[in-house]
């Protein structure tokens, strides 16, 4: 009876570096969401993703950044060249239809040396 | 824009004292959802009020809807140290009930 599993819970890369955020969404979920977090800030949506599809990604920074939710496998969220300020926690909620509860992951947290 | 902003930004209260805080949106929606953080962890969903529910209990937990102000309250009463954490409202809008969070509350409960 898994919840979210977000890995790795701490993730460091240098200037420059790709960083991959793996989201695997509870069991039955098919619907996931991706946020930002940085200190003492609320929650900033990135994306929202059914399988396989993009359904808005109106959050998600143009350049750098994807993201994906295969047929099988984990919702991969991918940060190219990254820089300082991509440094946060990066959180993954999933449900089984939009408008319903979220259930979130415990995050991952990003550090940018 | 966000469609719940919370308030007041930051609460501190004795053990065993209630405790309110306040989520105003902008928009038409068919539920309003409460979540609790606590520091380092993800959000827990706490209680969801629809549209046509005026108030709404679990344990202690209280949550009331106005929908002719877009404003819901989350009371919790008797708190206790366990409850401090920061405490969002989200309302889903939209077409697909896009979810958007606010600032939150955070809320010292001193032993």
């Amino acid at each position: 009876n898994a919840g979210v599993m977000q890995n790795p819970r701490h993730l460091v890369r240098r200037r420059g570096q790709e960083a991959r955020l793996r989201c695997s969404p509870m069991k039955g979920h098919s619907h996931v969401y991706w946020y930002r977090q940085l200190p003492e800030e609320g929650l900033k949506f990135m994306v929202y993703l059914q399988k396989e599809n993009i359904i808005d990604e109106s959050g998600m920074p143009k350049e750098r950044f994807s993201a994906e939710f295969p047929k099988e496998g984990p919702s991969i969220l991918r940060i190219q060249q990254v820089v300082r300020g991509d440094s946060a926690a990066y959180f993954c909620a999933s449900n089984g239809g939009s408008g319903e509860p979220q259930h979130f992951g415990d995050g991952t947290r990003l550090s940018i040396l | 824009s966000q469609q719940g902003e919370e308030d007041p930004q930051a609460l501190s209260i004795q053990e065993g004292e209630n405790a309110t805080m306040n989520c105003s949106y902008k928009t038409s929606i068919n539920n309003l959802q409460w979540y609790r953080q606590n520091s380092g962890r993800g959000l827990v969903h706490l209680i969801l009020i629809r549209s046509n529910e005026r108030e709404k209990h679990s344990g202690r937990l209280r949550v009331t809807l106005d929908t002719s102000k877009k404003s819901s309250s989350l009371l919790i009463t008797a708190s206790r140290a366990a409850d401090t954490a920061s405490y969002f409202c989200a309302a889903p809008s939209g077409g697909y009930q896009k979810v958007t969070f606010g600032t939150g509350t955070k809320l010292q409960v001193i032993p």
